[in-house]
């Protein structure tokens, strides 16, 4: 069946410029994350949906990040006035509605590709 | 604060030798712990995953974890090492606390498997 997907797989960009950046999650997954994966760093939290609305955007770094998920289903990650400390691998997840805590943390979260930023 | 520290960057076997990925945990709750893994170019890919049931848990591949609570530790291990099995693995931590499943990332280990 079709994984989460994100575009573009690579985008380059210079300094200062607005860039957008798309995930589709797994049909049917209400739970849509953001992550960013440094160089030989392990992924960070962005923010976290649950339907259209963020539910948790306390990873983001700035006001310069923004993201959207209107009909509940593909997001986009918005970064303003890009600047070279930007560059990263961003990472999209998706999971099914996540309920409870204790034994129900387990749901899991499913990763697509990355699309790799590079801020020049 | 939940966190986890991958003790090896790099860790290097040969094919046909076991495999040991360490890492220790710290949480403030009764944590949610997991192994993921990262070939290149490719998503991240969950492993397996420890919610409080057995300590010894078994995932894909071969691969399986103990979890123990009393060194804070969740060691990755498999008996026999396959070429397929070079990659990036990051053990990884979760506050079910807040409701929902925020993963705390380690810095990651390179496995590398030599013929």
């Amino acid at each position: 069946g079709a994984g989460v997907s994100q575009t573009p797989s690579n985008k380059v960009t210079e300094k200062g410029k607005y860039v957008e950046l798309r995930c589709d999650p797994i049909s049917g997954h209400t739970a849509l994350y953001w992550y960013r994966q440094s160089l030989g760093q392990g992924p960070e939290f962005l923010i976290y949906f649950q339907g259209t609305g963020a539910a948790d955007d306390s990873g983001l770094p700035n006001d310069r990040f923004f993201a959207v998920r209107p009909e509940g289903s593909v997001s986009t990650l918005k970064i303003q006035r890009t600047e070279r400390g930007d560059s990263a691998v961003y990472l999209c997840a998706s999971s099914r509605t996540h309920r409870g805590i204790g034994r129900e943390g387990g749901r899991e979260q499913f990763f697509g590709p990355g699309t790799r930023l590079t801020v020049l | 604060a939940q966190s986890v520290t991958q003790l090896d960057s790099h860790v290097s076997v040969s094919e046909g030798t076991p495999v040991l990925l360490r890492c220790n945990y710290s949480s403030s709750y009764s944590p949610s712990l997991f192994w993921y893994v990262q070939h290149p170019n490719k998503g991240l890919q969950l492993l397996l995953k420890y919610t409080s049931a057995a300590t010894l848990v078994k995932g894909i591949n071969g691969f399986e974890a103990e979890f123990k609570k009393s060194e804070t530790s969740f060691h990755l291990t498999k008996p026999s090492a396959h070429m397929s099995d070079a990659a990036e693995y990051f053990c990884v931590v979760s506050s079910s606390n807040t409701g929902f499943q925020k993963l705390v990332f380690g810095t990651g280990t390179r496995l590398l498997v030599s013929p």
